[in-house]
């Protein structure tokens, strides 16, 4: 079983429309990620949780928004979704204890189109 | 702050030829470094990690990576490339210290294997 789960896996949508995108963990890390990804450019974080109450803003944050509902869980929403969104989107978790050296444990990406 | 540098955003070997990735960062405190891959429509996976202890460090696959200090680099081999290799790999590095939750990722080098 994965440790990281993504769902949806695809989305096309279209422009203006609400999307969100949700992750589960189970490998009972305190802290997620959000981070998008797009040809040429690698990872870029979009917003991270080191737990239920604590949520920041990463560095391209502008157009998501996010909740942490659960340790557990990390749901990223486009409010209004725009063509420039299109790309894939990766959620992650660490752990902060020591030893960990935060390593990320990824998800298998959500493939998100907005027409 | 830190970046991270891939040289050549495309590298092209033969089967059973070396592989060498380059990784070059900057950073303003000892980081932590790792390398991940991307197999086409997956997640990220973590190949090796440099903490601290010896510079040399061997990873999965056949893979192994050498911290060098005096050149901010932590490049990627392996001494025979296999079909199986072609993929996305991607460098990434953390702060050690202080709020060590940041992993800031290079653009990524596509491995192509040709037979």
């Amino acid at each position: 079983d994965a440790d990281v789960t993504q769902t949806p896996r695809n989305r096309i949508t279209k422009t203006g429309k609400r999307i969100m995108l949700e992750c589960s963990q189970t490998k009972g890390h305190d802290r997620m990620y959000w981070y998008r990804q797009d040809p040429g450019l690698g990872l870029r974080l979009i917003y991270y949780s080191f737990d239920v109450k604590d949520i920041n803003k990463g560095e391209i944050s502008d157009g998501y928004s996010v909740s942490r509902q659960a340790q557990a869980k990390f749901s990223l929403s486009l409010e209004s979704a725009i063509p420039n969104q299109t790309a894939l989107y990766f959620c992650a978790t660490s752990d902060s204890g020591t030893g960990s050296y935060n390593e990320q444990f990824f998800g298998p990406g959500t493939r998100l189109t907005v027409l | 702050a830190q970046s991270v540098t891939q040289l050549g955003s495309h590298v092209s070997v033969s089967e059973g030829a070396l592989v060498l990735l380059r990784c070059n960062y900057s950073s303003s405190v000892p980081p932590y470094l790792f390398w991940y891959v991307q197999y086409p429509n997956q997640g990220l996976q973590l190949l090796l990690k440099y903490t601290t202890g010896a510079t040399l460090v061997k990873g999965i696959n056949g893979f192994e990576a050498e911290f060098k200090k005096s050149e901010t680099s932590f490049h990627l081999t392996k001494p025979s490339a296999h079909m199986s290799d072609a993929a996305e790999y991607f460098c990434a590095v953390s702060p050690s210290g202080g709020s060590n939750y940041k992993l800031t990722f290079g653009k990524g080098t596509l491995l192509t294997v040709n037979p």
